[in-house]
């Protein structure tokens, strides 16, 4: 299927435990994003890539690790998952050229650390 | 950091009215979008403005990158265009978004 989506679209974990949500486009687009989102705060950056191989921090990225081996695919780790952490978590994607700068998010994650 | 504010954060209306909705940024940005979360949290890309004005049927938005500030504008409000709406800027590589309107239209 066309489009960007992330799996689980729910999850449940304990604290202490490692966690990966995964996010999945099919444009190729050359940026990607991980933000989450949590009531009285909006939606925050986590991490961002340009391009494959490439990562930058967002404006909380602390206890979250990131990589994108390929261009298609861009995980998201928590390392060792806190209550802190519990949050509806949003991939985007978008292209590198001005006809493509619209973003495009997928359904999101509702991740819960108990 | 770039400071994004939204106004007004809540907003009710009665099906059939318009509504503005505005979004100021502390610095100039490449790129400006607006983005509305439906009900069932579903983030919909509505315009990518970084200047100028679109429009789409009922929706509209204009951007002054001069004076940083946006607005969105809805004409004839349906139920169906309850939700947030997030206006979003990137002053480098990354988008980074405002507090949100929260817009709920009454039948």
């Amino acid at each position: 299927d066309a489009g960007i989506t992330q799996s689980p679209r729910y999850k449940i974990t304990e604290t202490g435990r490692q966690v990966t949500l995964m996010c999945h486009q099919t444009w190729s687009h050359s940026y990607m994003f991980w933000y989450r989102q949590d009531l009285g705060h909006g939606l925050r950056l986590i991490y961002y890539s340009a391009a494959a191989d490439i990562t930058d921090k967002g404006e909380v990225p602390d206890g979250y690790v990131v990589s994108r081996s390929k261009t298609e695919n861009f995980p998201l780790t928590l390392e060792s998952a806190t209550r802190s952490q519990t949050s509806v978590y949003f991939c985007a994607s978008r292209g590198s050229d001005s006809a493509d700068y619209g973003y495009t998010f997928g359904s999101g994650t509702r991740l819960t650390v108990v | 950091g770039i400071q994004v504010e939204q106004s007004p954060p809540d907003l009710i209306l009665q099906e059939g009215a318009n509504s503005t909705l505005r979004c100021n940024f502390s610095d100039s940005v490449n790129n400006l979008q607006w983005f509305h979360q439906n009900p069932w949290g579903q983030l919909i890309n509505l315009f990518y403005i970084p200047s100028g004005t679109k429009q789409n049927g009922r929706l509209s938005a204009t951007t002054v990158a001069t004076e940083r500030y946006s607005l969105l504008y809805i004409s004839s409000s349906q139920t169906t265009d309850s939700g947030v709406y997030f206006c979003a800027v990137e002053p480098g590589d990354d988008m980074r978004f405002g507090a949100g309107t929260r817009l709920t239209v009454k039948p």
